[in-house]
């Protein structure tokens, strides 16, 4: 079935680095769209990054910009998230998200993961 | 950035009841608005998108309307199944924002 599997979440000092993968299976990898969203402790959901089908084009939040990388190899049918300089504040569960409908700017999800817990302390 | 304001933050209602949650969002956003369902410790499920289009597998109980700055989200007959976190997003434009949920439980 369309499932997305999110792995590499542990817990990591201030400063330090983590690698998130995301397998992805039961559709054509890359066809879609892929995101990265994370939900804090408490708060609510958080858009963190997109890549681009081919994996040319990425997008950020602010919160992230310059820290994180996101990067697919649609060989493995996985989307990644590498994650550095890492504050207290990016103490969340991360999770993938397939795009499925676009306003040519940004996208709607279909298929989420049920994430990867990350803590910074 | 869009802000998305969700209401109510909960609610209580009994199975068979009819349930609406608003979304607002601080900056007209035409259709493009999507609305999911999360249950504890599992992934969200897609239930509406372009404010008003019903995912596919979706119960026609639900329904989304709305255009510009003002969504509803309406669950006609409430199930037991229905008890649950839902939350509104934008994709107008980057970065996509969220509401900040609606827990629906049982009265």
């Amino acid at each position: 079935q369309v499932q997305l599997v999110e792995s590499g979440g542990g817990v990591v000092q201030p400063g330090r680095s983590l690698g998130l993968s995301c397998a992805a299976s039961g559709f054509t990898f890359s066809s879609y769209v892929m995101h990265w969203v994370r939900q804090a402790p408490g708060k609510g959901l958080e858009w963190v990054a997109v890549i681009s089908k081919d994996g040319s084009t990425q997008t950020y939040a602010d919160s992230v910009k310059g820290r994180f990388t996101i990067s697919r190899d649609n060989s493995k049918n996985t989307v990644y998230l590498q994650m550095s300089s890492l504050t207290t504040e990016d103490t969340a569960v991360y999770s993938c998200a397939r795009e499925f409908h676009s306003s040519n700017l940004a996208g709607a999800f279909d298929i989420w993961g049920q994430g990867t817990r990350v803590s910074v302390s | 950035d869009i802000q998305m304001t969700q209401s109510p933050s909960s609610l209580s209602a009994s199975v068979g009841d009819r349930v609406t949650i608003t979304c607002r969002a601080s900056q007209g956003i035409s259709s493009w608005l999507a609305w999911y369902q999360q249950k504890p410790g599992k992934a969200p499920k897609s239930l509406i998108y372009a404010a008003s289009s019903l995912q596919s597998g979706v119960p026609s109980r639900f329904s989304g309307s709305g255009s510009g700055t003002y969504f509803t989200l309406t669950i006609n007959s409430l199930q037991p199944e229905d008890f649950a976190t839902y939350f509104c997003q934008h994709y107008n434009n980057y970065p996509v924002t969220f509401g900040g949920g609606t827990k629906v439980e049982i009265k």
